[in-house]
This record gives C-alpha cells, sequence and structure tokens, in this order.
C-alpha cells in the first residue's frame, strides 16, 4: 500500500482566496508529481519533481507553484484562486534510478473555486 | 516520444463474462508499461506492470495483461467480471525524461 497522504480531500473556497495542497510521502522517494484531472478524464501533468530543491512545470500549463524543501514534502499552492481551477488534483510520488519504477498515488484533493 | 494509446472510451461486459481493456503503444527501447484503476473520488491504484520476462502478468483484484511485441499491445484482462470492477482504468508508460504517460482512460462498466 503506498504511503502518501494529501490534504485537504475537499475544499470550497471563494474566488481570489489563496491556496495550498499538501502532499507528503514516507516512502523516501525522490520524485514526486502533480496531476490535474477533471472528474472521469484524463490525468495532465501540471508539476514535477526530481528531488529536493527541484521543480519543474509539467505539459499543461498551471498558475499553482510547488516547491520541495524537504524529500517528503511537495505542496502545490494557488495565490488567487478562480472558478477555472475548479478539478481534482493528484499526488504522485516514485523512487528514482530505474524508469520501470511503479508510482504511487495519493487519494487526490479535490478543489472547487465558487 | 514514448506514447500510449486506449482506443476505447467505454467498455461493457456483462458479469461473470471475460473483459479486456485495450492499451496499445509506441516506445523505442525496452517498453515498461503499467496499468492503474480509479474508483470514484479516488486516486489511482496500481494494477500490474510489465519490465521484462512473461508476456502474461498477474496483478491485483485477479486482473492479468498480456504483452505483445508484434502488435505492440499491453491490454488488461479478466476471466470474470465483478460489478465492483466498474471503474476508469488507465495504462500508462515513462518517458526518456522520467515523466510518465498515461492514455486517455477508459471507463469499465459490469452490468449485473
Amino acid at each position: 500500500e503506498a504511503d502518501i497522504y494529501q490534504t485537504p480531500r475537499y475544499l470550497v473556497i471563494g474566488t481570489g482566496k489563496k491556496i495550498t495542497l499538501e502532499c507528503s510521502q514516507t516512502m523516501g522517494h525522490d520524485k514526486m508529481y502533480w496531476y490535474q484531472q477533471d472528474p472521469g478524464m484524463e490525468l495532465h501533468l501540471i508539476h514535477y519533481s526530481y528531488g529536493v530543491n527541484s521543480t519543474e512545470k509539467g505539459d499543461l500549463s498551471s498558475e499553482s507553484t510547488v516547491s520541495r524543501i524537504r524529500t517528503e514534502h511537495f505542496p502545490l499552492t494557488l495565490e488567487s484562486a478562480r472558478p477555472s481551477h475548479t478539478s481534482q488534483y493528484l499526488c504522485a510520488s516514485r523512487m528514482a534510478g530505474f524508469s520501470g519504477n511503479t508510482i504511487y498515488f495519493g487519494e487526490g484533493s479535490w478543489l472547487t473555486v465558487v | 516520444a514514448q506514447s500510449v494509446a486506449q482506443p476505447e472510451d467505454q467498455v461493457n461486459v456483462a458479469e461473470g463474462n471475460p473483459l479486456t481493456v485495450k492499451c496499445t503503444y509506441s516506445v523505442s527501447g525496452n517498453p515498461y508499461l503499467f496499468w492503474y484503476v480509479q474508483y470514484p473520488n479516488r486516486g489511482l491504484q496500481f494494477l500490474l506492470k510489465y519490465i521484462t520476462g512473461d508476456n502474461l502478468v498477474k496483478g491485483s483484484y485477479g486482473f492479468e495483461a498480456e504483452f505483445n511485441k508484434s502488435q505492440t499491445s499491453f491490454h488488461l484482462k479478466k476471466p470474470s467480471a465483478l460489478v465492483s470492477d466498474s471503474a476508469l482504468y488507465f495504462c500508462a508508460t515513462p518517458q526518456r525524461d522520467d515523466k510518465i504517460i498515461f492514455g486517455k482512460g477508459t471507463r469499465l462498466h459490469i452490468l449485473p
């Protein structure tokens, strides 16, 4: 079972608010990822990290930002939320060193911006 | 670039019948292929993966997948479907820059 945790699971906030979605893993994985997924739709990579102090933008442009100060922690921040940010955000991680290593997902954070 | 494709948006199967969810790949070099399942309001759960070796890979919940190099396919299968197998299924492969590419997903409906 994967030890990767996301909080909050569900969040409803007003337009213009700042929010941070938390993601932590206890597996010691170097690589971490954030995906955005609308209900029942495909996954879009928005951020990833190869390790501490490493952050990269993914394939889908996003107004969110991420940080990686500790190996186990990869928070995602939206400075000013808009209704277009309403979506599910999935955090994932995997061990470095081999492309065949399994990627593990958290349970997701559902964000609704009103 | 490495890629996977899931040609079916939705698959309907009667309970108790065998099921197949299709995935084809375009990968240079040795392919590493994964299957994940997503239940409503949940994250993705790992089912199985192909790295090398036997072409038939067994995974969680009675699922298996057959790697076929000549057809560049990695179809997910189960001999007898359960209503609880109804979910969204994704195949995936890593890219050279170590990002993971997912197919668009196939919604599996098991009819009682």
